[in-house]
């Protein structure tokens, strides 16, 4: 059972690059979640979706962007990278009615 | 608002020692409260869980009770094992317009030596 699969799991960017972190997940679940981890400041949302189609703000929104065209994937963008998203990013998703999350494996992101 | 704080680390100890790592949370209403593991290099995975209050969750030796009168959810294990060296992530679960979301704590690292 692959679960969350994210793509890539590393990658270093120059300020003002653009590009995708991809999340796959193969449970049929209706909601998925990007969240950023650094140090100091466990897990913040960014985005998440509540099911094709959807997306919605998280906590630390400004900077991203995502999509979710279809149910088993959810896009997480960075137009314009800056120094302060290099973080760990973490996609997770759930299925309906339930309150537990399924991670990926993690995309660590370095912006110099 | 909501909230989840939690114990700084990293947490050191020998092999077969006790284990507490505290947890204490703000919320309103009657969340469910988390505690998620994550190994070296992987993603976050659910240890245990209670979903209301007195409720003891339990997984792998590791247990901890949802005290509702102490808002706390602390993590205990009886002996602990090199294989348990990791960090701990306390969390809750809140309702965001149609959505639950999880508040995380900021994770305690623990390291267990033979």
């Amino acid at each position: 059972n692959a679960g969350v699969t994210q793509t890539p799991k590393f990658r270093v960017l120059k300020t003002g690059q653009s590009m995708t972190l991809l999340c796959a997940q193969d449970m049929n679940h209706e909601y998925m979640y990007w969240y950023r981890q650094d140090p100091g400041m466990g897990l913040r949302l960014i985005h998440y979706s509540v099911g094709e189609g959807t997306t919605a703000k998280g906590e630390v929104p400004d900077g991203y962007n995502v999509s979710r065209l279809k149910k088993q994937n959810f896009l997480l963008g960075l137009e314009s990278a800056a120094p302060s998203q290099t973080s760990v990013y973490f996609c997770a998703s759930r299925g309906t009615g339930a309150n537990v999350l399924t991670f990926g494996a993690g995309s660590r992101l370095t912006v110099l | 608002g909501d909230s989840v704080t939690q114990m700084e680390g990293p947490v050191t100890l020998s092999e077969e020692a006790f284990l507490t790592i505290n947890c204490t949370y703000t919320a309103t209403g009657y969340p469910s409260l988390f505690w998620y593991v994550q190994y070296p290099g992987e993603g976050l995975q659910l240890l245990l869980k209670a979903t209301k209050a007195d409720d003891k969750g339990s997984n792998k030796g590791f247990e901890a009770t949802y005290r509702k009168e102490t808002t706390s959810f602390h993590l205990e294990k009886g002996s602990v094992q090199v294989s348990d060296s990791a960090v701990y992530f306390c969390a809750l679960s809140v309702m965001l317009y149609n959505t639950d979301k999880l508040i995380f704590g900021t994770g305690t690292r623990l390291q267990v030596f033979p």
